[in-house]
């Protein structure tokens, strides 16, 4: 069974700084890209980052680039998001998400997601 | 930046059929895929290439993409269909989802 779950989630101050984790169960995590979602309280989905199976890909929402940084440890089947210089608007439920690459790309297992709450 | 644009919400009796829009440039021209969110819970991936579903999703869900607009058509509406439902593409390297329609079952 594919697992995906998400940890690290935490209240934080602007300016602050977070590492979230996600651990990846039931699948052969190295073969896989992986993403990162976010979505804010009431609010919609919101792409964050992808990163492709050896790290050699990566891509980044115009909202967090140069802020966050996405990577894996594929010995370790874990996939992390880096988040620096934290905003109000940063504020989210941030979920892991497996895709699958082929003729179109989609995303086929979310976690449970990790609350990142950014305020003072 | 690219932009998809679903509408807010979308009400449908039981037995009967809804259809949810989105709209983006082109939109014809990529993939479309359509995610459903419950209350509570994570989303959970419907429809993607346009019109094909996962193994588990019920045949009642389908899907076309055409010109500017892609939908998201459910045959039947069920009371467990209630749900917010997002449309997602991939454009110049970066994922974009629709703002999200609530579909209510009444």
């Amino acid at each position: 069974e594919v697992q995906l779950v998400e940890s690290g989630g935490d209240l934080v101050q602007p300016g602050g700084s977070l590492r979230l984790s996600c651990a990846a169960s039931g699948f052969s995590f190295s073969s896989y890209s992986m993403n990162w979602v976010r979505q804010a309280p009431g609010k919609g989905l919101e792409w964050v980052s992808y990163i492709s199976s050896s790290s050699s890909t990566i891509y980044y929402a115009d909202s967090v680039k140069g802020r966050f940084t996405i990577s894996r440890d594929n010995a370790k089947n874990s996939l992390y998001l880096q988040m620096n210089s934290l905003r109000h608007e940063d504020t989210a439920l941030y979920y892991c998400v497996r895709e699958i690459v082929g003729a179109t790309d989609y995303f086929d297992y979310w976690g449970q997601g990790t609350l990142v709450t950014v305020s003072s | 930046s690219y932009e998809l644009t679903q509408p807010p919400s979308v009400s449908v009796s039981p037995g009967q059929t809804a259809s949810i829009t989105c709209s983006g440039d082109k939109l014809g021209d990529k993939y479309a895929c359509w995610y459903q969110q419950k209350p509570g819970q994570s989303p959970v991936l419907v429809i993607y290439q346009d019109n094909k579903r996962p193994s588990g999703i019920p045949e009642r869900f389908s899907g076309s993409n055409s010109g500017n607009t892609a939908t998201l058509t459910i045959s039947g509406t069920q009371p467990m269909d209630e749900a917010d439902y997002y449309c997602q593409a991939w454009d110049s390297s970066h994922v974009v989802f629709g703002g999200g329609t609530k579909l209510t079952v009444l």
